[in-house]
């Protein structure tokens, strides 16, 4: 089955330095890749998602890519601010559910 | 327009009691999921309803632990004999039809703590 795994799991950067996580999967036949940000006592909630026929996608300051030769796909975050500080967590689809990665704590320091 | 809500938001239990946990998903969305999730710890699959059928209970830690959707909307998931390591956050989740593939809109979770 599909296994989908985050790195890093903590990430500390400075305000307005990027920030990028990275997550591989196992399955080839993955389409859709979301990613979801669950901050401190909140519900995880999406901030971006990528499907399998584009290799980029970006909104604003976050962006997604995704190598599917490789399979593996990153979230990047520029310009991080204070707001961005939370639990990001990359998903991949197989059959009737997402696999979730383990998640990644991001820090900003001021 | 409404989210998805869950209730109680709170569920504080002793050792062998059984739980019931509610979700109200967003209105016509057909697809339900269940996860819980440990103090700092990521999102475990526990079962997915489309409208009232669950094809997919693989999640469901022990026999102990059962869910049902009715009508296509409000779904229960209920533990019975509750252990001490049943203690988490209880998250579901609510798409418009397959969430494996569409944005899944998250409830704010039962915390349950087992004594």
């Amino acid at each position: 089955g599909e296994n989908v795994e985050q790195h890093p799991s903590t990430l500390s950067v400075q305000e307005g330095d990027s920030a990028v996580i990275k997550c591989t999967y196992s399955d080839s036949a993955s389409n859709y890749f979301p990613w979801y940000k669950q901050e401190l006592g909140k519900r995880p909630q999406l901030i971006i998602d990528i499907r399998s026929n584009v290799g980029e996608k970006k909104d604003q300051r976050i962006a997604v890519t995704l190598n599917k030769t490789a399979k593996h796909f990153s979230l990047h975050i520029t310009e991080t601010q204070p707001e961005d500080s939370a639990v990001y967590f990359c998903a991949a689809n197989s059959n009737y559910q997402l696999i979730w990665g383990a998640g990644t704590k991001l820090i900003i320091k001021p | 327009g409404a989210g998805v809500s869950q209730s109680p938001s709170n569920k504080v239990t002793e050792k062998g009691k059984d739980v019931e946990l509610r979700c109200d998903p967003i209105s016509g969305h057909t697809a339900l999921y269940w996860y819980r999730q440990s103090l700092g710890q990521g999102l475990e699959f526990l079962i997915y309803f489309q409208g009232n059928s669950a094809p997919d209970k693989s999640g469901l830690p022990s026999d102990r632990f059962s869910a049902e959707r009715t009508g296509g909307s409000v779904s229960t998931l209920t533990i019975q004999r509750t252990q001490q390591e049943d203690s988490a956050v209880y998250l579901c989740a609510s798409s418009s039809w397959g969430g494996s593939y569409n944005e899944q809109f998250f409830g704010p979770g039962t915390r349950l703590t087992v004594l």
